[in-house]
């Protein structure tokens, strides 16, 4: 069946520490992969995606993900994190319709 | 570019009425539109897939009858809950696509309290 795992629930992480998001597949092909952001009681924003082509992708916000087809993942990647980066991050992938990991939910220390 | 808008932002309502939420697509033609449903603290779950001037196309477990969505034009799909019950309620979301489809665009969604 497919699938998008994201293993972690909750992450902590100290203010302008580096930070990865671990997200995994499970599709026939690859899909169409996405990274999303939410703050509390808002939609979606979409944080970067992947159809094809070069593996590392550039993102809004200094975010990045690299795509590994080896691995089946599509973690998401900041160098330094800022305490306006807390919310819940959602990986999704699919073609026409999506389906979306559970989320990992940022907490920023200062 | 490709803004969708929800309406209304929040809405409280009485066990047993119905509820209408809109989404519409501001800045294009939105020939593919879709639904989700957010529980506190989940992830979104796609209820349905809805295309212009055709029935919507149900996920499995979400009630067609409960959950009516009709998207008769390019730019508005709507969502309504009947006789609504306190488990339904939830953070609707809508997202829509254009013509080329690689990319859902998300309105800011709904958010519905049934007592």
């Amino acid at each position: 069946a497919q699938s998008v795992t994201q293993p972690d629930i909750h992450i902590t992480v100290s203010e302008g520490a580096s930070l990865e998001l671990r997200c995994n597949y499970s599709y026939g092909a690859t899909p169409y992969l996405f990274w999303y952001v939410q703050s509390p009681g808002q939609g979606l924003q979409l944080l970067l995606k992947y159809f094809s082509g070069d593996t590392l992708v550039q993102g809004i916000k200094g975010f990045e993900a690299e795509f590994k087809r080896s691995q089946s993942s599509f973690n998401l990647r900041k160098p330094s994190v800022h305490w306006s980066d807390a919310a819940e991050y959602f990986c999704a992938g699919g073609y026409n319709k999506l389906i979306f990991g559970a989320g990992t939910r940022l907490a920023v220390h200062p | 570019g490709a803004v969708v808008s929800q309406h209304p932002s929040w809405v409280i309502c009485k066990s047993g009425t119905s509820v209408k939420i809109e989404c519409r697509s501001l800045d294009f033609q939105a020939t593919t539109m879709f639904w989700y449903r957010q529980f506190p603290k989940q992830s979104l779950m796609l209820m349905a897939t809805s295309n212009e001037g055709s029935k919507a196309t149900y996920e499995q477990g979400v009630e067609k009858d409960k959950f009516l969505i009709n998207h008769a034009s390019l730019t508005l799909s709507t969502l309504t809950v009947t006789s609504a019950h306190p488990e339904d309620s939830s953070f609707y979301i809508c997202s829509a696509t254009d013509r080329g489809g690689d990319e859902q665009f998300f309105g800011p969604g709904t958010r519905l309290t049934v007592l």
